[in-house]
């Protein structure tokens, strides 16, 4: 009974190669947010959707593009990986509104740029 | 902005008491949240407080000030799988559905 899932668990990409995690849910959320984590870090916010409208960080790179389609899935674009991005990256959803108390989160896709 | 400060790390001994900080500098929030991470997993909720104020869960109890701009974690009765990260949370008045981690504290408990 899974609730976030995100695909592939490990990713190896070379540098330049664009690449595409995945992240689906079945929790119905309007919320979903993708994060970054570079080890011994917090996760830090790289967008985040509430149903389509879509939250871009003002210091999230260009490099960085999201697509959500539907409620269920989400899709982190990187264009052009760069060593620097080699890190965990996590999806989480959460329902939205000022009681909103709780996210959960995918076991996350570790990426490799070799 | 804002800006959530942790202790980088904190150990202490199985059945132990410990306690973890949050201090932060924020243009308000809705409520502070806890979670753990351990190595190579997912962050998972803890607990949340969306007024001043204890709330306990098990072995888990959060602080809230608003007025200290304080927060913290109490562990009680340490076991060796509380070794974990621990990060604090808020979601930013007016932008309810962002969720901004602190910096993280790295908890380790020895026999």
């Amino acid at each position: 009974d899974a609730m976030v899932i995100q695909n592939p668990r490990y990713q190896v990409t070379q540098f330049g190669k664009p690449v595409t995690l995945s992240c689906s849910q079945t929790l119905n959320h309007n919320v979903m947010y993708w994060y970054q984590q570079k080890s011994s870090q917090a996760p830090k916010l790289l967008f985040h959707y509430y149903d389509k409208d879509f939250n871009n960080e003002a210091d999230t790179p260009d490099n960085f593009q999201s697509r959500r389609p539907n409620t269920s899935f989400c899709f982190l674009d990187i264009r052009s990986p760069g060593l620097g991005d080699a890190a965990m990256y996590l999806c989480a959803t959460s329902r939205a509104g000022y009681m909103n108390t709780e996210a959960f989160f995918g076991q996350g896709t570790r990426l490799t740029v070799v | 902005g804002q800006s959530l400060e942790q202790p980088s790390e904190v150990t202490a001994v199985e059945g132990a008491i410990v306690q973890i900080n949050c201090t932060y500098q924020t243009s308000g929030f809705y409520g502070l949240s806890w979670y753990q991470q351990h190595d190579g997993g997912a962050p998972t909720f803890l607990s949340y407080n969306a007024l001043d104020g204890l709330e306990e869960t098990g072995r888990f109890s959060s602080f809230l000030s608003r007025s200290d701009s304080y927060g913290y974690l109490l562990l009680q009765e340490l076991q060796m799988k509380d070794s974990a990260s621990y990060f604090c949370a808020v979601s930013p008045r007016g932008n309810t559905d962002k969720l901004i981690f602190g910096t993280g504290t790295r908890l380790q408990v020895f026999p």
